[in-house]
C-alpha cells in the first residue's frame, strides 16, 4: 500500500528534551511538509523540502530542525528551545512538478509534561 | 497575516439540507484551491480541489464555487449526512511542491 506514515502516534515528552518525530513516504513524491495543528488554529508550516538535501524554513520554524537525505523520509525534531510543543503533527508530500495535491499522514500528538 | 479566511468557524446542519463554507484569499499568485476534511485524531484528507480557470467543479454531493475577480471560493456539500460531520479546512498554493496556506477550518455538525 501507498501512503504517509508517521511514528510515534503519540508521544510524551519532558521538558528540557528533544524529541524526533518519524515520517515516511512510499509515494515518490518530491516535496515533504511538517505541519502543526493547534486547537482553532488551522495547520501551520512548520518546514518544507522540495528535493533531497534541501528545506525551507516555514512560518513557525523557531524551536524545530529537520533534515532530508532520502526521498522518502523527512524527520522533525522539535527541541528543548520551542516554547509551547505540545501540539498535533502533521507530514504531507506532493509531486513537485504535477498538481499541487498534498497526502497527509495519521499525525503524531505530541505532550510535553 | 492571515492569507485565507475562512468563515464560518462552527456550523449546524440539519440532515438532507446544504452546509456552506466559503473561504477569502488575498494573494493573486495562488493557483490550485483544495478542501480537505479532517475526523478527530486523523490528518486531513483531499476531498475537492479547483483551479481558477474554472467556477464550478463538482464531485458527487461536493461542489467548489470559485469567484476569481472576488477572490473568494466556497465548498457546498448538498444533502448533508451525520457522516460529513468533521472539520473542513480550505487551502490555497502556488506552484507544486509548493506549501499550502490554510484557513483556519470550519467545525460541521450535520444532525438528524
Amino acid at each position: 500500500d501507498g501512503g504517509i506514515t508517521q511514528s510515534p502516534k503519540y508521544l510524551f515528552r519532558k521538558e528540557g528534551q528533544n524529541v524526533t518525530l518519524s515520517c515516511e513516504q512510499n509515494l515518490n513524491h518530491d516535496a515533504m511538509y511538517w505541519y502543526r495543528q493547534d486547537p482553532g488554529q488551522g495547520l501551520r508550516l512548520i518546514y518544507y523540502s522540495q528535493i533531497v538535501n534541501d528545506f525551507q524554513k516555514g512560518d513557525i520554524a523557531e524551536g524545530y530542525s529537520v533534515s532530508r537525505e532520502k526521498k522518502e523520509s523527512f524527520p522533525l525534531t522539535v527541541t528543548s528551545a520551542q516554547k509551547n510543543p505540545t501540539a498535533f503533527y502533521l507530514c504531507a508530500s506532493s509531486m513537485r512538478l504535477a498538481d499541487n495535491e498534498q497526502f497527509f499522514g495519521p499525525g503524531t500528538r505530541l505532550t510535553v509534561l | 497575516q492571515q492569507q485565507v479566511k475562512q468563515s464560518p468557524q462552527s456550523l449546524i446542519v440539519q440532515k438532507g439540507g446544504i452546509s456552506i463554507i466559503n473561504c477569502a484569499y488575498e494573494n493573486t499568485a495562488f493557483d490550485y484551491f483544495p478542501w480537505y476534511q479532517q475526523f478527530p485524531g486523523k490528518g486531513p484528507a483531499l476531498l475537492i480541489a479547483i483551479r481558477p480557470d474554472v467556477s464550478e467543479k463538482k464531485e458527487g454531493r461536493f461542489t467548489i464555487s470559485f469567484n476569481k475577480s472576488a477572490k473568494q471560493f466556497s465548498l457546498h456539500i448538498m444533502d448533508s449526512q451525520p457522516g460529513d460531520s468533521a472539520t473542513y479546512f480550505c487551502a490555497a498554493s502556488m506552484r507544486a511542491g509548493t506549501p499550502l496556506v490554510f484557513g483556519k477550518g470550519t467545525r460541521l455538525s450535520v444532525i438528524a
